[in-house]
């Protein structure tokens, strides 16, 4: 099973700063990560899939990278509205393993 | 468009079996796979089994010897069946689809929180 650690837990930024999420896998993964936004009280929101593709409707200022074991994703110019918590989630094998998360506070 | 939704029972006593049913509309579940995915409250998501297109089944280790996953393709309809619940499976339940047989959550449905107490 590929363990997915993520970090910080926890992220405070004023607004129009750039915010950058780790996740780094425990076996090799290729491009095989996924990062979703889960508001308060909603389910999780597919942002960015394998190959750091942006999902349709997705504003460009997210982003991600990476290859292997380490990968980051970033929001240029943060937004009020961009408050919730992200997860990384690794599709290379089964399990599907996700992040324990990020929580984006906006000053 | 594409729509998942959960249904079932908000509590289970402990030990008991929970059954929950994810109703679909939008596409075909003999095109598209569905999943299963739970959370605990506070914490991360936890991927607990998938419905292949082709009706095969994928589960999570950790879950296998207590999970069950099954399809009415008639009805739109995937099915969840989990014995020997305990409390620590407290948590939103929530079934999610994959396009074109891709690996990644790509639609999830509202979620149903399952308690276990007695």
């Amino acid at each position: 099973e590929t363990t997915v650690t993520q970090s910080p837990a926890s992220l405070s930024m004023a607004v129009g700063e750039k915010v950058s999420i780790s996740c780094k896998t425990s076996t090799d993964i290729d491009d095989d990560m996924n990062w979703y936004q889960q508001k308060s009280g909603e389910a999780p929101k597919l942002l960015i899939s394998e190959g750091n593709t942006l999902r349709p409707g997705v504003p460009s200022r997210f982003s991600s990278s990476g290859y292997g074991t380490d990968f980051v994703f970033t929001i240029n110019n943060v937004l009020l509205g961009d408050e919730g918590i992200y997860y990384c989630q690794q599709s290379d094998n089964v399990p599907y393993t996700f992040g324990a998360g990020t929580k984006l506070e906006l000053k | 468009q594409v729509q998942l939704k959960e249904s079932g029972p908000g509590l289970v006593q402990p030990s008991e079996t929970l059954s929950l049913t994810c109703t679909v509309s939008g596409f075909s579940l003999t095109s598209y796979s569905v999943s299963w995915v739970r959370q605990p409250s506070g914490k991360g998501p936890e991927w607990m089994g998938r419905m292949w297109y082709d009706g095969d089944t994928a589960y999570n280790s950790a879950l296998k010897s207590r999970l069950s996953i099954s399809r009415d393709t008639s009805k739109n309809q995937v099915f969840l069946k989990m014995n020997s619940l305990q409390t620590d499976d407290t948590g939103t339940y929530y079934c999610t689809s994959h396009t074109m047989g891709m690996d990644w959550f790509a639609y999830w449905g509202q979620g149903t929180l399952v308690t276990v107490s007695s």
